[in-house]
C-alpha cells in the first residue's frame, strides 16, 4: 500500500503557528476518523500526539491539535516552541487486512 | 507506567531469520494489540505486524509471506521473526502497544538490526 503524503519540511518561528498535512484516499484518510500523529526526537521512538483525527492522550500540550478534511488530515502545532523540532508522523487505518499505513514523515524547523 | 524492551541480534546474514522479542513491564499483555513497526535508516515508519494477547495476529500484506510474530503471556512477552532477510530488511526495529484505535501509545526504545554477510 501507498504511504500516505506528506509534505518532507515545514518551518516556523517561535510563537507562530505551522499545519502539517496528511493526504490519503477514501480508502484510508478519509474513510475512517482513525487518523494519529506522531512526534519523533531523532534517535528516540516516534510518540503519540494525537489519535482519533483530533483527540489528545493524556499530557500532551493543548498546543497540538488535529482535524480532518476529506483524505486529508492536519496537526497544528501553535505557539511553536523550540522544542517542537523534530520529524511528524501521521498513520491510519486502512482496512482491516492492510490495518496500518504511514505518512512517509515531516520535518519540522523551528526557525 | 507500561515499558517495552526490544531485545535481539543486532546483526544477521542475508537469507537467515531475523528474530526479535519485546518484554512488557508495569501492565498485562490484555487487552490490547502488540505491534513492530520498522524504521530503514533516514527513512519512515513501516507497520510490519500486530498480535492480540488472544494470539491473534495481522501482518502487512508486503511481508505477510516472510513474517511470524507469536506471543508468551506467561512470560509477558511477544516476538517476531522475520524470515529470508535481505538488506532492506535493515532497520530499527521497535515494539509498540495499541489500544483499539487510538494509536500506538508506548513504544519501545528501539533496536537496529544489520542484514549483512
Amino acid at each position: 500500500q501507498s504511504a500516505l503524503t506528506q509534505p518532507a519540511s515545514v518551518s516556523g518561528s517561535p510563537g507562530q503557528s505551522i499545519t502539517i498535512s496528511c493526504t490519503g484516499t477514501s480508502s484510508d484518510v478519509g474513510g475512517y476518523n482513525f487518523v494519529s500523529w506522531y512526534q519523533q526526537y531523532p534517535g528516540k521512538a516516534p510518540k503519540l500526539k494525537i489519535y482519533e483525527v483530533s483527540n489528545r492522550p493524556s499530557g500532551v500540550s493543548d498546543r497540538f491539535s488535529g482535524s480532518k478534511s476529506g483524505n486529508t488530515a492536519s496537526l497544528t502545532i501553535s505557539g511553536l516552541q523550540a522544542e517542537d523540532e523534530a520529524d511528524y508522523y501521521c498513520s491510519s487505518y486502512i482496512s482491516s487486512s492492510t490495518y496500518v499505513v504511514f505518512g512517509g514523515g515531516t520535518k519540522l524547523t523551528v526557525l | 507506567q507500561v515499558q517495552l524492551q526490544e531485545s535481539g541480534p543486532g546483526l544477521v546474514k542475508p537469507s537467515e531469520t531475523l528474530s526479535l522479542t519485546c518484554t512488557v513491564s508495569g501492565d498485562s499483555l490484555s487487552p490490547y494489540h502488540w505491534n513492530w513497526i520498522r524504521q530503514p535508516p533516514g527513512k519512515g515508519l513501516e507497520w510490519v505486524g500486530y498480535i492480540s494477547y488472544r494470539g491473534s495476529t495481522n501482518y502487512n500484506p508486503s511481508l505477510k509471506s516472510r513474517v511470524t510474530i507469536s506471543v508468551d503471556t506467561s512470560k509477558n512477552q511477544f516476538s517476531l521473526k522475520l524470515t529470508s532477510v535481505t538488506a532492506e530488511d535493515t532497520a530499527v526495529y521497535y515494539c509498540a502497544r495499541e489500544v483499539g484505535s487510538r494509536g500506538f501509545d508506548f513504544w519501545g526504545q528501539g533496536t537496529l538490526v544489520t542484514v549483512s554477510s
